[in-house]
């Protein structure tokens, strides 16, 4: 079955950088964008952006432009997102999501914490 | 970029009433690419619908989703206890692809 299980819960001070994987099982993985969304504590959920697994190109959000790198290894059907020069308003958990083509985003992982605090 | 809006913000129902919840974008949503997430405490949004209207897979039937260019509806026929949550709409046609602020379906 399809599953994207996430790396654990991280504490950064303000001014580091995280980087959060996305270990995907049950499907081909380079078939699929793994996208990329938080949700801020009681808040919505944000899209961050996406990669294409297969070539490696990545679409981002205006609001992370430049903060944000999304990567993947192919060999182990994992994605990475990471985040530097975090916030204390970064604090948020961090979401992947699968894509099918046409579709929108149909299986997500577990989620990861992410809390920014001095 | 197309901004997304939901009404209401919170819809108090008892169990076994219909839920209408609406979503709205600020300009034409290209090949209907709307899709409803519902997310309960905790957990990550599950895909209700997409395509404005296809039920993605193991999706109940009570949940409906209609609408076109700008105005979406996400019908819950007969509320189940385990349809208390909150409920996101998204648009993915074009990008960014932005979520809508949610309504949440409480329990009256």
């Amino acid at each position: 079955q399809v599953q994207l299980v996430q790396s654990g819960a991280e504490v950064k001070k303000p001014g580091a950088s995280v980087k959060v994987s996305c270990k995907a099982s049950g499907y081909t993985f380079t078939d699929y964008f793994i996208h990329w969304v938080r949700q801020a504590p009681g808040q919505g959920l944000e899209w961050m952006g996406y990669i294409n697994v297969y070539s490696g190109g990545t679409n981002y959000a205006q609001n992370f432009k430049g903060r944000v790198t999304m990567t993947r290894e192919r060999s182990i059907s994992t994605a990475h997102m990471e985040l530097t020069s975090l916030r204390s308003d970064d604090t948020a958990v961090y979401y992947c999501a699968r894509r099918p083509p046409q579709v929108a985003f149909d299986y997500w992982g577990q989620g990861t914490p992410v809390t920014v605090s001095s | 970029e197309i901004v997304l809006t939901q009404s209401p913000v919170t819809l108090s129902l008892s169990p076994g009433e219909r839920a209408t919840l609406s979503c709205r974008a600020s300009q034409s949503i290209s090949s209907n690419y709307l899709a409803w997430y519902q997310q309960k405490p905790g957990q990550a949004p599950r895909l209700l619908i997409y395509g404005a209207s296809t039920r993605a897979s193991g999706i109940p039937d009570r949940f409906s989703g209609s609408g076109s260019g700008t105005d979406f509806t996400l019908t819950i026929s007969r509320l189940e206890p385990e349809d208390f949550a909150v409920y996101y709409c998204q648009q993915y046609g074009a990008s960014p692809w932005p979520f809508g602020p949610g309504t949440k379906v409480a329990i009256k």
